[in-house]
Parts: C-alpha cells; sequence; structure tokens
C-alpha cells in the first residue's frame, strides 16, 4: 500500500517569498514521486517528478524538489513566489508496476503583495 | 494534438438518472483513468484501464462503470446518480500503465457533476 501525506492545506507567503510545500510518502517498494499544479477550473499539470534518476529534481516554473529517503519526504520548494504560483499543489505517489497515482489531499497556496 | 478531452463540462442530474462521461485522447496512449476530486480528500482512483478491452477498478469503483472498446476513447458511466456523487471527474492517460509507473499522466480540463 501506498499514501500521501501534505502538511498544511493552506500556505500563505508573501512575493519573492520561499515557497515551502511539505510532503511525505509512505511505500513499500521504491516509489516515483510527482507533484502537479491545478489552477482554478482547470485539470492538473505536471510540475515535475522523481524518478530514481537524480534525488533533486528540478521541474517547470522554477519549482524543484529533493527525494530524502531518510525521511520519507519530497517536498516543493521554490526561492522567490510569483503571484502567477497562487494555485493548489498535489502530492503523489506510484510504486510497483501499475501508473496508479495516489494522491494526497493538496496544498492551497497564496501568494500576498 | 487536443491532448485529453472531456465533455460535458458541467452536468446537473436528478438522483436516480444515468449518464456517460466521455472522455478521449489523440496520444495513442495505452493507459487511461477516471479520477473524482472532492474538497479536502484530493483526487482518487475510480477505474482503469491499460489498454483496449481491458479494465480495473481503482479505489472507489462502487456506482461507476467504464469499457474501452477503442484506445482513444474511456467512457465513465453512472447507472443510477446519487448526490455522494456530486463531484468533479479527471480522466487522465499516459504511454503505458503495463510497467514502471513513472510515466506522466496528462489530465483532461474535468467534468463538473452536481447530482440533485
Amino acid at each position: 500500500a501506498q499514501s500521501v501525506t501534505q502538511l498544511g492545506s493552506h500556505v500563505s507567503v508573501s512575493e519573492g517569498a520561499l515557497v515551502l510545500l511539505r510532503c511525505n510518502y509512505s511505500s513499500s517498494v521504491p516509489p516515483y514521486l510527482f507533484w502537479y499544479v491545478q489552477y482554478p477550473n482547470q485539470g492538473l499539470q505536471l510540475l515535475l517528478k522523481y524518478t530514481s534518476a537524480a534525488t533533486l529534481v528540478k521541474g517547470i516554473n522554477g519549482f524543484e524538489a529533493e527525494f530524502k529517503k531518510s525521511e520519507t519526504s519530497f517536498h516543493l520548494t521554490k526561492p522567490s513566489a510569483h503571484m502567477s504560483d497562487a494555485a493548489e499543489y498535489f502530492c503523489a505517489v506510484t510504486s510497483g508496476t501499475a501508473s496508479k497515482l495516489t494522491f494526497g489531499t493538496g496544498t492551497r497556496l497564496q501568494v500576498t503583495l | 494534438n487536443a491532448g485529453v478531452t472531456q465533455t460535458p463540462k458541467f452536468q446537473v442530474l436528478k438522483t436516480g438518472q444515468s449518464m456517460t462521461l466521455q472522455c478521449a485522447q489523440d496520444m495513442n496512449h495505452e493507459y487511461m483513468s477516471w479520477y473524482r476530486q472532492d474538497p479536502g480528500m484530493g483526487l482518487r482512483l475510480i477505474h482503469y484501464s491499460v489498454g483496449a478491452g481491458i479494465t480495473d477498478q481503482g479505489e472507489v469503483p462502487n456506482g461507476y462503470n467504464v469499457s474501452r472498446s477503442t484506445t482513444e476513447d474511456f467512457p465513465l458511466r453512472l447507472l443510477s446518480a446519487a448526490p455522494s456523487q456530486t463531484s468533479v471527474y479527471f480522466c487522465a492517460s499516459s504511454t503505458s500503465g503495463r510497467v514502471g509507473g513513472q510515466e506522466t499522466q496528462y489530465f483532461g480540463p474535468g467534468t463538473r457533476l452536481l447530482v440533485l
């Protein structure tokens, strides 16, 4: 069985501040981990994914995430928030031979002036 | 490419009515899936398919049926709608669901369903 926990359903940061969205996973086999972003009234778009090639993964729009096996974490960061980053962010995991994604409950990011 | 398309965008049903949510992709993807999104619960897998003629249940399959007669289409059927099925439904596809699990899944824009 696999699961994902996202700490903090709402995160608010000032424009230009560091963005840190937390994700912890549980998996009985080596996981593949994903971050998706959802803008209002839209579908989900892939930000980045970890597939065991490198522990530090860079994605689109300046986001990156680091896979830490010892902490079972895959936190998403961005050095400087922009107003356009306001959205809901989902961490997800697959494992084994299937592509079935298990999602966290999401974190809504608010960016203020 | 249009990617993953879903119709309708919004639908209102009465309890007990039936309907089909349509999903199509033009990327020749083998793997297709349906999720529902509810506030505070993230997305949950309803059904999935690893290829034409092959379907399987996900985490929350009760009340939903699927079939996969072609690679392109993966409709989701509600046989007798219930208020608990009020949700936003997303279809997704990826190149293959048979190995790895690392493939990127591409999501459609969603269908908002309200069951009264």
